[in-house]
């Protein structure tokens, strides 16, 4: 099985860097994605790391280390528009995928 | 326009009574799936379909039905509805192989209250 760990909430102001961590244990997987979502919308697909290493897009870019079962996101040059939740996720090779609880990024002026 | 579109996006329903909410994708996807989202929980698959008659239980799928009869549609049935499955619930689907495998595409959601 596999279970993934972030942090409740995390709290920046414009401008700043965050990072949203994601730990996670499990058997065996093909890649770690993150999604956004908005109060009061769907999910929506940011990244995907496939293999170790940064995967780098616009100002987000996402983590993954499978030596040390973790990855993160790091939101750069933050805007009030990146206040959302942000989620992880697993996908097995049998096509079965499970989320983490998400993360809370409160950004404030 | 590529969606995924799901109805209805609102129900207020009774314990007990079968209903259906349906998922329609236009993108041509073979992989479709359904998801739960409870507060301080994410999202938790109920069922994942991987092409036409193929289906497979996800985290959650006690409670849950679902059909795979053609491509485009994925629809979710709650035979006898109980308050606890009260929630909100999302399809999403997404394209075979790759990296494209992971990247799914989610639907507007539907907002099941059960009394």
């Amino acid at each position: 099985g596999q279970s993934l760990e972030q942090p409740s909430e995390v709290t920046a102001v414009e401008g700043a860097i965050v990072q949203i961590n994601c730990t996670y244990q499990t058997s065996g997987f093909y890649g770690l994605s993150w999604y956004q979502q908005h109060d009061g919308g769907a999910p929506t697909f940011l990244s995907y790391n496939a293999l170790d290493g940064l995967e780098e897009t616009g100002r987000f870019s996402s983590f993954l280390s499978r030596s040390d079962s973790y990855g993160y996101l790091l939101l750069q040059e933050l805007q009030m528009k990146d206040s959302a939740s942000y989620f992880c996720a697993l996908r097995d090779s049998w096509g079965k995928l499970q989320f983490g609880a998400g993360t809370q990024v409160v950004v404030t002026p | 326009e590529a969606q995924v579109t799901q109805n209805p996006r609102y129900l207020i329903t009774v314990t007990g009574k079968k209903l259906t909410v349906t998922c329609s994708q236009n993108m041509n996807h073979e992989y479709m799936s359904w998801y739960r989202q409870d507060p301080g929980l994410g999202l938790r698959q109920i069922y994942y379909s991987m092409n036409v008659e193929v289906t497979d239980k996800g985290d959650v799928p006690e409670g849950y039905k679902v059909s795979r009869k053609e491509k485009r549609n994925f629809p979710l049935i709650l035979e006898s509805p109980s308050p606890n499955q009260t929630s909100l619930y999302f399809c999403a689907s997404s394209p075979p192989g790759g990296q494209t495998y992971n990247e799914q595409f989610f639907g507007p959601g539907t907002r099941l209250t059960v009394l």
